[in-house]
């Protein structure tokens, strides 16, 4: 079957090193971003978000880094396994009180055994 | 159900026929989103859904497209005189109500292909 970013950006990591995947965004004025992670033929699964009033998030192995002033967002994966293969998209959404998602390009995450 | 569920899950159409996709949603849930992804690329949006209405449609990308949501749960997406541009997975997604800037959880997407 089709499967989810084949002409995306790809990053290559060998498994148990930490993975780090960027996405700029476009919206100054964006309050609330999200992480998804997409494994071919399947939806995109929620990972980590972050509210514009923080600049650092952590969750059970991912870290969301946020820098608003280079409108910079930052997925770090630590201790890369091989589940954890798949395309990465950043989302952000509008000012506060918005509920449309806007999705980055992705990156497909590939890691090595 | 546990999660959002799409049917079908693969549709071939032909040319010029109208097609319908089917949405349900999270339990509960009040929004509904609709997207589109094209291979390589990440998800467009097309249209979302505050209960019935449609609170925003400014995705859908000409007046072939349509989506209802008539009871506030199940949505259909209808497409009219399919192009083989439309080709694409068709993706829906929900979110509980409350404070913006909540997670939305999606389905598997429905496979549309026009041949």
């Amino acid at each position: 079957g089709e499967s989810v970013g084949l002409h995306l950006p790809t990053l290559s990591v060998q498994e148990g090193d930490n993975s780090i995947i960027n996405c700029a965004y476009s919206n100054s004025a964006s309050d609330y971003f999200i992480w998804y992670k997409q494994e071919s033929g399947k939806g995109p699964q929620f990972i980590i978000d972050i509210r514009s009033n923080m600049d650092k998030r952590q969750g059970q192995r991912v870290t969301v880094l946020l820098n608003k002033t280079v409108k910079h967002l930052s997925l770090q994966i630590a201790a890369t396994q091989p589940g954890d293969s798949a395309v990465y998209f950043c989302a952000e959404t509008g000012a506060a009180g918005t509920y449309k998602y806007i999705f980055g390009t992705g990156t497909r995450l590939k890691v090595l055994a | 159900g546990a999660g959002v569920s799409q049917t079908p899950s693969n549709k071939v159409t032909e040319k010029g026929k109208y097609v319908e996709l089917r949405c349900d949603p999270i339990s509960g849930h009040t929004a509904l989103y609709w997207y589109r992804q094209s291979l390589g690329q990440g998800p467009e949006f097309l249209i979302y859904f505050q209960g019935t209405g449609a609170a925003d449609d400014s995705g859908l990308p000409n007046d072939r497209f349509f989506a209802v949501r008539p009871e506030g749960s199940v949505s259909t997406l209808k497409i009219q005189r399919t192009e083989r541009g439309d080709s694409a997975v068709y993706l829906c997604a929900s979110s509980p109500a409350g404070p913006w800037g909540t997670e939305a959880f999606f389905g598997q997407g429905t496979r549309l292909t026009v041949v």
